[in-house]
């Protein structure tokens, strides 16, 4: 069961354009919604993370954008560059007595043309 | 890479052998994690550990054992690779009583 749908799967983005990347969750037991960002051949990186107790987190270019009543929360980014062409995962997490487990979306493959 | 390496980075097998990928970590985290990726499923838990010795299963843990008899090591063992197991693998750490996951640069495993 897919618990965690991520929107669209890839994505073509002019420089200097705004791009948004969308998820939606079941569990409303998830407390903690990062998004990772992966260059070919490395592992996912963090990028930024939110609470469900905030409606916007705002890091630089990137910002993520939280309904916790619909069940949604997306990444923009804007000025897009060609250097944030990048795979991008957003997730989700509940803490319990084992640690962190985080469901991942299926990934959307950014490109950002110069 | 918060001190992650994987070994070995590639490799080929055939089918119906065991294969052991090794995640080893230099930041003493408690929580250590294997996913695999594949096109279209993102990154998928199969196994993790929450301390030496204690290990549990993920979402796609048939096939798949695991081992952590020291902190710093947690190996994926395959015991009997198929080609369904061809993907990319990643490890990941946390540290005590903290969300973020911070990952390793990956195995590709490839079973012929």
């Amino acid at each position: 069961q897919q618990q965690v749908k991520q929107s669209p799967q890839s994505l073509i983005v002019q420089k200097g354009g705004i791009s948004i990347i969308n998820c939606a969750y079941e569990n409303t037991a998830f407390d903690y919604f990062p998004w990772y960002q992966q260059f070919p051949g490395k592992g996912p990186a963090l990028l930024i993370a939110i609470r469900p107790d905030v409606s916007e987190k705002k890091e630089g270019r990137f910002t993520i954008s939280f309904n916790k009543s619909a069940k949604q929360f997306s990444l923009h980014i804007m000025d897009s560059q060609p250097g944030d062409s990048a795979t991008y995962f957003c997730a989700a997490s509940m803490y319990g007595t084992s640690g962190s487990r985080l469901t991942f979306g299926e990934g959307t493959q950014l490109t950002v043309n110069p | 890479d918060a001190g992650i390496t994987q070994s070995p980075r590639h490799k080929v097998t055939e089918t119906g052998t065991p294969v052991t990928l090794r995640c080893h970590q230099t930041e003493n985290h408690r929580y250590m994690y294997w996913y695999r990726q594949d096109p279209g499923h993102g990154l998928r838990l199969i196994h993790y550990s929450y301390g030496v010795k204690d290990t549990d299963k993920g979402e796609v843990s048939d096939g798949y054992s695991v081992s952590r008899s020291k902190t710093e090591d947690f190996l994926l063992t395959l015991e009997s690779a198929t080609s369904s197991q061809t993907s990319v693998y990643f490890c990941a750490t946390t540290p005590g009583q903290a969300y973020e996951q911070y990952f390793g640069p990956g195995t590709r495993l490839t079973v012929t």
